[in-house]
């Protein structure tokens, strides 16, 4: 058990709605991380906050937005989903922000796309 | 950003020893060695990292070439468990925050 919660476990719905993908870190942890992991690209970096900011940004869409909240979860809004959204949504924590930090790993999100 | 390079599988036999190896020969001196595995329906694992001296921790060692150019993690007996997708990453300088996964190498276990 990492002690990163991710919720929902799994998630299905249609093309053009919205979700939210809710991340608690492990306990203490000031940085969360999230990522998507799809068949056909492997597990891509999405972005990072450290401490409530905005810390780093990788490939990330504009339809899709996170933030992370005074209580250190951060939450991943997904919207205008299209087909090719299908995939696995992981959250990751570490300590502190840094090249030398190692990252913590949920179970991950399951979204589906109909 | 400094890619790594890792064959696509590898096997081995039960309580042996594991080298998986890992090239990374545009690494930075700033850039971390990072290894992860991700075992089905399961999230990464951290399993260790290092900058330029060789690290073990109760899960594996990790080897750093003088050069810094490679890397191999050394799992000293494997077990089934530890059948896994392993992932060698560079995380350093501006991009200290981003992790860039390959496409790792897939470790067969053989009782």
């Amino acid at each position: 058990d990492s002690g990163v919660t991710q919720t929902p476990k799994h998630l299905i719905t249609a093309t053009g709605q919205r979700v939210t993908l809710r991340c608690s870190p492990r306990s203490g942890d000031l940085s969360v991380y999230w990522y998507q992991q799809s068949l056909d690209q492997g597990l891509q970096f999405l972005i990072q906050y450290y401490n409530g900011e905005e810390r780093a940004k990788g490939n990330i869409l504009e339809r899709f937005s996170a933030q992370q909240f005074p209580d250190l979860h951060s939450e991943l809004n997904l919207s205008s989903l299209e087909l090719g959204d299908s995939a696995l949504y992981f959250c990751a924590s570490s300590a502190f922000t840094g090249v030398g930090q190692p990252q913590h790993f949920g179970d991950g999100t399951r979204l589906s796309i109909l | 950003d400094a890619k790594t390079t890792q064959p696509n599988s590898m096997e081995s036999n039960e309580e042996e020893p594991v080298h998986l190896p890992c090239n990374h020969s545009t690494i930075s001196g700033t850039d971390y060695i990072h290894w992860y595995r991700q075992l089905p329906s399961q999230g990464p694992e951290y399993v260790i990292h290092g900058l330029t001296s060789n690290v073990n921790n109760r899960m594996a060692s990790l080897a750093i070439a003088e050069d810094r150019k490679s890397s191999t993690l050394i799992l000293h007996r494997a077990t089934l468990r530890d059948a896994a997708v392993y992932y060698c990453i560079l995380r350093g300088g501006a991009n200290a925050g981003k992790s860039t996964f390959g496409d790792g190498t897939t470790l067969t276990v053989k009782p």
